[in-house]
């Protein structure tokens, strides 16, 4: 019954790779996030969709790429991974207006 | 630009004491001032939140103290446990951005038994 859940946890990769993390939530809201963790525990926003529309759209690489197929879900494609995506991915997702985010427990992502 | 600052970044307190973390704010447009607690291994999770039109706001053991003039905003523990051993983040919204969280830098609290 996890609230806010993405898969995979970890993920280890070699440089040059493409790859997905994948974010459901049940919780029946409408705007979804992605956010980067970073080594030194800063949060730094990246997306954000509002009913499948893309709203917040920080500067991230092109080789980022979020894609919302419905409310419940928003995934997070990356092409042409490099050491320094490494980090810990987090989905969060919110109803719109009111100001509580709802966080998963991260997807730990390391390039080699 | 960082436009909400955090301090300190790491603190170690002794059970039972006080835990105090500040943070600053620029952007006088930012109506509303969340903490999120992260504890290892897990997504940040709000703790407590207040808005500028009141200068504290306490729920247990926690409180928020909000000092608009001085754009300044700070969260106290109160008897700290070593169950409080976290990471702390202060954020803001503004009412135009949508829901928009800016994160402060984090804060690392150590609750010593």
């Amino acid at each position: 019954d996890t609230a806010v859940s993405q898969t995979p946890k970890y993920l280890v990769t070699q440089m040059g790779n493409d790859k997905s993390i994948k974010c459901e939530q049940n919780l029946g809201h409408d705007t979804m996030y992605w956010y980067k963790q970073d080594s030194k525990k800063f949060l730094k926003i990246m997306f954000s969709y509002n009913n499948k529309e893309l709203i917040i759209n920080e500067t991230v690489p092109n080789r980022f790429s979020p894609k919302s197929p419905d409310k419940a879900h928003l995934n997070l494609h990356i092409n042409s991974l490099e050491l320094g995506d490494s980090a810990v991915y987090f989905c969060a997702s919110s109803l719109s207006g009111p100001d509580i985010q709802y966080f998963g427990a991260g997807t730990r992502l390391s390039v080699l | 630009q960082q436009q909400v600052k955090q301090s300190p970044q790491s603190l170690i307190v002794q059970k039972g004491g006080i835990s105090i973390i500040n943070c600053a704010y620029e952007n006088t447009a930012f109506d509303y001032f969340p903490w999120y607690q992260q504890f290892p291994g897990k997504g940040p999770a709000l703790l407590i939140a207040i808005r500028p039109d009141v200068s504290e706001k306490k729920e247990g053991r926690f409180t928020i103290s909000f000092n608009k003039s001085a754009k300044q905003f700070s969260l106290h523990i109160m008897d700290s446990q070593p169950g409080d051993s976290a990471t702390y983040f202060c954020a803001a919204k503004e009412e135009t951005s949508g829901s928009r969280l800016t994160f402060g830098e984090g804060t690392q609290l150590t609750v010593n038994p």
